[in-house]
C-alpha cells in the first residue's frame, strides 16, 4: 500500500475553505485515493474517493493532478461541525478478497468561530 | 439500517480478565474489519474477514487476541488475559465486496476499553 503524508493539523475559521494536501509519491496504477473523516468519539466516515482529475460531492471536492503523486481535499465554507480528523488513504480497492484500509496519522482540522 | 453496531460502548476491566467485544455488521455486507485506535499508534487494522472467513490477521498483536465470525451477522474480538496496554478504542467496520470491487467501509461507534 502506498505511503501517504499529510499535515498533522490545520486551523481555520467558519466560512473559509479548507484545503488539505496529501502526498503519495509511490502511488500505483491501480490505486484509488480515499478520504475519511473522524469526529471525536466516533468511527471514521467515508467522505470521497477518486482516481484522477476532480471529484465533487455534497461534502467535499477532491483534486488529483495528472501525475497522481498528491491529492487535495477541499472543504468549502467550513463550519464548527467540520472540526475533525481527516485521513487520506491510498490503495487498490479493487480486490477479490476485500479492502484493507490502512490509516495514517490524519490531519486534525480545527474550525474556529 | 442501523449501521454497524458494537457492544459494549465502554468496558472497564481488571488486568488478567477476559474481555469480549461484539460487532453486528450492516446487513448484506460480507467483509468485516476490526481496528484499534490509540493516541500513540493511531488506527491499526487488527483483522479482516470476508464471507465469515479470516483473510488476514497479521495485525493481531499477540496470541492473547482472537477474533471469530460464526455467521454473517456477528463477530467477536476477545482478549484473554487483558493487560493495561490493551486500553484503546476498538472499532468494527463492514463493507460489501462484489466481484473484485468493494464499497466504502462503514464504522461502528467503537468500544472504549480500559484495563486497570
Amino acid at each position: 500500500l502506498a505511503k501517504t503524508t499529510q499535515p498533522i493539523s490545520m486551523d481555520s475559521y467558519e466560512g473559509q475553505e479548507v484545503n488539505i494536501t496529501c502526498s503519495h509519491n509511490n502511488i500505483a496504477t491501480n490505486d484509488y485515493i480515499t478520504w475519511y473523516q473522524q469526529f471525536p468519539s466516533q468511527g471514521p466516515r467515508f467522505i470521497i474517493q477518486g482516481y484522477k482529475t476532480k471529484v465533487t460531492n455534497e461534502v467535499a471536492s477532491l483534486f488529483i493532478p495528472a501525475d497522481r503523486k498528491s491529492s487535495t481535499l477541499s472543504l468549502p465554507r467550513v463550519s464548527l461541525s467540520d472540526t475533525a480528523v481527516y485521513y487520506c488513504l491510498v490503495g487498490d480497492v479493487i480486490k477479490a478478497a476485500g479492502n484493507k484500509l490502512t490509516f495514517g496519522g490524519g490531519t486534525r482540522v480545527l474550525v474556529k468561530p | 439500517d442501523a449501521g454497524v453496531i458494537q457492544s459494549p460502548r465502554h468496558e472497564v476491566t481488571e488486568m488478567g480478565q477476559e474481555v469480549t467485544l461484539r460487532c453486528k455488521p450492516i446487513s448484506g455486507h460480507n467483509s468485516l474489519f476490526w481496528y484499534r485506535q490509540t493516541m500513540m499508534r493511531g488506527l491499526e487494522l487488527l483483522i479482516y474477514f470476508n464471507n465469515n472467513v479470516p483473510i488476514d490477521d497479521s495485525g493481531m498483536p499477540e496470541d492473547r487476541f482472537s477474533a471469530k465470525m460464526p455467521n454473517a451477522s456477528f463477530s467477536t474480538l476477545k482478549i484473554q488475559p487483558s493487560e493495561p496496554r490493551d486500553s484503546a478504542v476498538y472499532f468494527c467496520a463492514s463493507s460489501f465486496t462484489f466481484g473484485e470491487a468493494d464499497t466504502e467501509a462503514f464504522f461502528g461507534q467503537g468500544t472504549r476499553l480500559t484495563v486497570v
